[in-house]
């Protein structure tokens, strides 16, 4: 059971490159999410999904875009990379047992855009 | 729109003290509280949450809704809690919150030998 595992660990972009970050979970978890937390700061939500097929925008969206088309998928896309999405960008997925359980967290991808 | 704050970026203390990290909120409904932890090359994981009401590895956390506040406590420190602490916040409308977290800045805990 690997849980939540995400992929690169690293990148650096130019500014304009797009990227996807993959995310995948093998717990059969409904919702899922994407934070980034930029240094000294607290995580921000991105995206969220609470099924496959079922998308919506949380805090910081803007230059983002998600698809949920598996359970176990939730890719993040960058279209046109720009300095600000400097970050680290963690995705997690909520367990069972309603909205205040425990969201399980992957290792993160530590993206630089120059 | 709710906000969580931590009012320490770093915290240091010696081993067998007390340590507090403090969280406050600001939210108009009743929210639930959690707090997320992540050790030195480890994943955010959680430690505790307000629902729960439980004591994990010494630790606990009481909401004081006069306050606004959650703050973690820890009568004896020790070494192995090093780390970074979150104080996250869900909506406490149940249907519509989907879980979705707002995080705090975050405390950076050391205890010292």
């Amino acid at each position: 059971n690997a849980g939540v595992t995400q992929t690169p660990k690293f990148r650096i972009l130019k500014i304009g490159q797009s990227m996807t970050l993959q995310c995948t979970q093998d717990m059969n978890h409904n919702y899922m999410y994407w934070y980034r937390q930029d240094p000294g700061m607290g995580l921000k939500l991105i995206y969220y999904s609470v099924g496959a097929g079922i998308t919506d925008k949380g805090e910081v969206p803007n230059g983002y875009n998600v698809s949920r088309s598996t359970t176990e998928d939730f890719p993040l896309r960058l279209e046109l990379a720009a300095p600000s999405q400097t970050s680290v960008y963690f995705c997690a997925s909520l367990g069972a047992g309603g909205p205040y359980n425990e969201q399980f967290f992957g290792p993160g991808t530590r993206l630089t855009v120059l | 729109a709710q906000r969580v704050t931590q009012p320490e970026k770093l915290l240091s203390v010696f081993k067998g003290a007390p340590v507090e990290l403090k969280c406050n909120y600001s939210y108009s409904g009743s929210p639930e509280l959690f707090w997320y932890v992540q050790y030195s090359r480890q994943r955010l994981q959680l430690l505790l949450r307000h629902i729960s009401r439980e004591s994990i590895k010494g630790f606990t956390a009481d909401l004081n809704k006069g306050e606004t506040s959650f703050h973690l406590k820890k009568p004896f420190a020790q070494e192995e809690d090093s780390a970074m602490y979150y104080c996250a916040l869900a909506l406490g409308d149940g249907g519509t919150s989907y879980g979705k977290l707002t995080f705090g800045q975050g405390t950076i805990l050391t205890v010292h030998p």
